[in-house]
């Protein structure tokens, strides 16, 4: 069964800090792994998208990482902002094209602390 | 541009009562998605429109449940005699094309329902 599991459930650091937030997921056949921020009260929206061949991709101060032999991703956060607070949410999408073809993340909460 | 917008935002309704939720997509996206997020849970796939093909309602959790889709336009999700498992959020979101891994989805605000 395809599995998309994230760590911390939540974290709460200091404005000004970096933090990293962990994605392992059991999708198979692998197509892409996308980093989704989802403010409260708000639809989810799209950080960053990474393809079996890709193993860093920035979106200013959003850095992502895929390991596609563990099959692992990780969002690191440089020098968060109030604006950070969200819940972050890893999708990974199988390679079939159908409906079950995407697994969500249960996400991360971050909160940003002044 | 316009985004993809919900109504209503919010939704209070008793036990057994029937639901309508409202999405309009992104004008030109040929793909439109139902999903359901339950407070502190993961989105749950419900249902998938593209184009003219018949939908993929594969992520519905019953017979309840219903979505209809006006060409590549507006969409309504129907939960018939809701129960209070039904509360949650319920998501929109739309592409510019088919796959459902394939291409971005932008999501609406989501309507939040809630089942007395």
């Amino acid at each position: 069964k395809n599995q998309v599991e994230q760590s911390p459930q939540s974290l709460i650091i200091l404005e000004g800090k970096n933090c990293t937030l962990q994605c392992n997921y059991t999708v198979s056949p692998f197509s892409n792994l996308r980093w989704y921020k989802q403010d409260t009260g708000r639809g989810p929206v799209s950080l960053t998208i990474m393809t079996f061949s890709e193993n860093t991709k920035s979106n200013g101060r959003y850095t992502a990482t895929l390991d596609a032999d563990t099959k692992q991703s990780s969002l690191h956060i440089t020098a968060s902002q109030l604006s950070d607070s969200a819940s972050y949410i890893c999708v990974v999408s199988a390679n079939n094209g159908g409906a079950d073809g995407l697994t969500f993340g249960k996400g991360t909460h971050l909160i940003i602390q002044p | 541009g316009a985004g993809v917008s919900q109504s209503p935002s919010n939704k209070v309704t008793e036990k057994g009562k029937d639901v309508e939720l409202r999405c309009d997509p992104i004008s030109g996206h040929t793909a439109l998605y139902w999903y359901r997020q339950r407070l502190g849970q993961g989105l749950e796939f419900l249902i998938y429109f593209q184009g003219n093909s018949a939908p993929d309602k594969s992520g519905l959790p019953s017979d309840r449940f219903s979505a209809e889709r006006t060409g590549e336009s507006v969409s309504t999700l129907t939960i018939q005699r809701t129960q209070q498992e039904d509360s949650a959020v319920y998501l929109c979101a739309s592409s510019v094309g088919q796959g459902l891994g394939s291409y971005e989805q932008y999501f609406g605000p989501g309507t939040r329902l809630t089942v007395t």
